[in-house]
């Protein structure tokens, strides 16, 4: 059974600072991986989606790799401004490709100005 | 890109009662939607799928006589929890799933927050 963990769970981090959210799966046979941004009472946002064939992907200040291999994935945020404070959660696609996504716990951001 | 509504954004019901909320593709067909739920400081978990002229499948765990799912036509899909307790108290997503050229993209809703008194 495919299970989704996000390391921290909760990070609070001054403005500017470059920082690293981490999601790892249990089974690498996923069809894709997708981190998503949900601000307090609110639904998801969609903030990059990486193939399983793909290795990383990039919009605006938003970086994030996969590896499939080790079941492992990182969001990369350069340059935080407190309008990146939100809940960062990723989620994994079965390679059944099925479309129901397995999401992971999130990971509460705070930037401080 | 594509989107996807819900009604109501937020309801508060009395104990007993029904709530219906409504899934909305507003520019696509989608032949698929799920209903996911979301618990306080808890990650979404999948309820049902739900396919257009068929029944909606239950994931392991999910009370479908509690959870009707109605999924009438291509841009909409409905979902009624019955005779709600506060334990029902929970934010609802739905998502909906746009066939395109490049392959399939799943859109999510923004939610309902619903309160059960």
């Amino acid at each position: 059974k495919q299970e989704v963990t996000q390391i921290p769970a909760a990070l609070s981090v001054p403005e500017g600072e470059n920082l690293v959210l981490n999601c790892s799966f249990t089974d690498s046979a996923i069809y894709n991986l997708q981190w998503f941004r949900q601000d307090p009472g609110k639904g998801l946002t969609s903030l990059l989606l990486i193939q399983s064939s793909q290795r990383e992907q990039t919009s605006g200040r938003l970086n994030a790799s996969l590896d499939k291999s080790s079941g492992r994935s990182t969001l990369y945020i350069a340059a935080s401004q407190p309008g990146d404070s939100a809940t960062y959660l990723c989620a994994v696609e079965p390679l059944s490709g099925t479309y129901k996504y397995i999401f992971g716990t999130g990971t509460r951001l705070k930037v401080l100005a | 890109g594509a989107v996807v509504s819900q009604h109501p954004s937020r309801v508060i019901c009395k104990s007993g009662t029904s709530v219906k909320i409504e899934c909305r593709s507003l520019d696509f067909q989608a032949t698929t939607m799920f209903w996911y739920r979301q618990f306080p400081k808890q990650s979404l978990m999948l309820m049902a799928t739900s396919n257009e002229g068929s029944k909606a499948t239950y994931e392991q765990g999910v009370e479908k006589d509690k959870f009707l799912i109605n999924h009438a036509s291509l841009t909409l899909s409905t979902l009624t929890v019955t005779s709600a307790h506060p334990e029902d108290s929970s934010f609802y997503i739905c998502s909906a799933v746009a066939p395109s050229g490049a392959g399939d993209t799943q859109y999510f809703g923004p939610g309902t927050r619903l309160t059960v008194l």
